[in-house]
């Protein structure tokens, strides 16, 4: 059982379109991180979620953190195909432990 | 600043053999991870270690061994290797809650 649940698992979309992704808990996380892998490397971390119902913005990427601390979301505007990748929600469980959602791969066509 | 080093990025071995991935960080962190990623899917912590000398079991520990000797390098075992261990591992080393990830070894057994 994956204690992060991403969703979708898979998006194809067109150039200049919006989309949001979800990472779902049924546990409470101190924080969350947004990380983006491309074919080929290792994830690259985007960004960290600390405070119950944040909002984050890197350029055309905002994220939030849920107001319970168990859920986020990172919503992309009008996409470009240099964000396609796939895109990883993680979080610290007990004892020290970083996990990583399942995952959604986005792919965005010109 | 190497970062995360891992070697190698290839690798096919016939079922029952044993190997060793390395894995190396110039940065000094001190907490060190291993993570499988199959295709479609998330990144699955395999072992992570709290600093030299220290090891634990993350979610999927079966098959595989570490050690901690050095703050610099977390080698992954593999002592009997099964085709069920066909995957791409990822070495991670974190600061606070920033991972930092090698590039990755694809290792396939037949």
């Amino acid at each position: 059982t994956q204690l992060l649940e991403q969703s979708p698992q898979f998006l194809s979309i067109q150039e200049g379109e919006n989309l949001t992704v979800y990472c779902n808990s049924s546990s409470v996380f101190s924080s969350l991180q947004w990380y983006r892998q491309e074919p080929g490397e290792g994830p690259v971390l985007l960004v960290t979620v600390v405070t119950g119902g944040e909002v984050k913005k890197l350029k055309r990427l905002t994220f939030q953190f849920g107001d319970a601390r168990k859920d986020s979301s990172l919503h992309i505007t009008a996409a470009q195909p240099g964000d396609t990748g796939l895109y990883l929600c993680a979080g610290v469980v007990a004892p020290r432990k970083l996990i990583f959602g399942t995952g959604t791969r986005l792919q965005v066509f010109p | 600043n190497a970062g995360v080093t891992q070697t190698p990025k290839f690798q096919v071995l016939k079922t029952g053999q044993s190997m060793t991935l390395q894995c190396a960080q110039d940065m000094n962190h001190e907490y060190m991870s291993w993570y499988r990623q199959d295709p479609g899917m998330g990144l699955r912590l395999i072992h992570y270690s709290v600093g030299a000398g220290i090891t634990d079991q993350g979610e999927v520990p079966n098959g595989y061994n570490v050690s901690r000797s050095t703050t610099e390098d977390f080698p992954l075992r593999l002592l009997s290797a099964a085709p069920s261990q066909t995957s791409v591992y990822f070495c991670a080393s974190r600061r606070a809650t920033e991972a930092f990830f090698g590039q990755g070894t694809r290792l396939t057994v037949v």
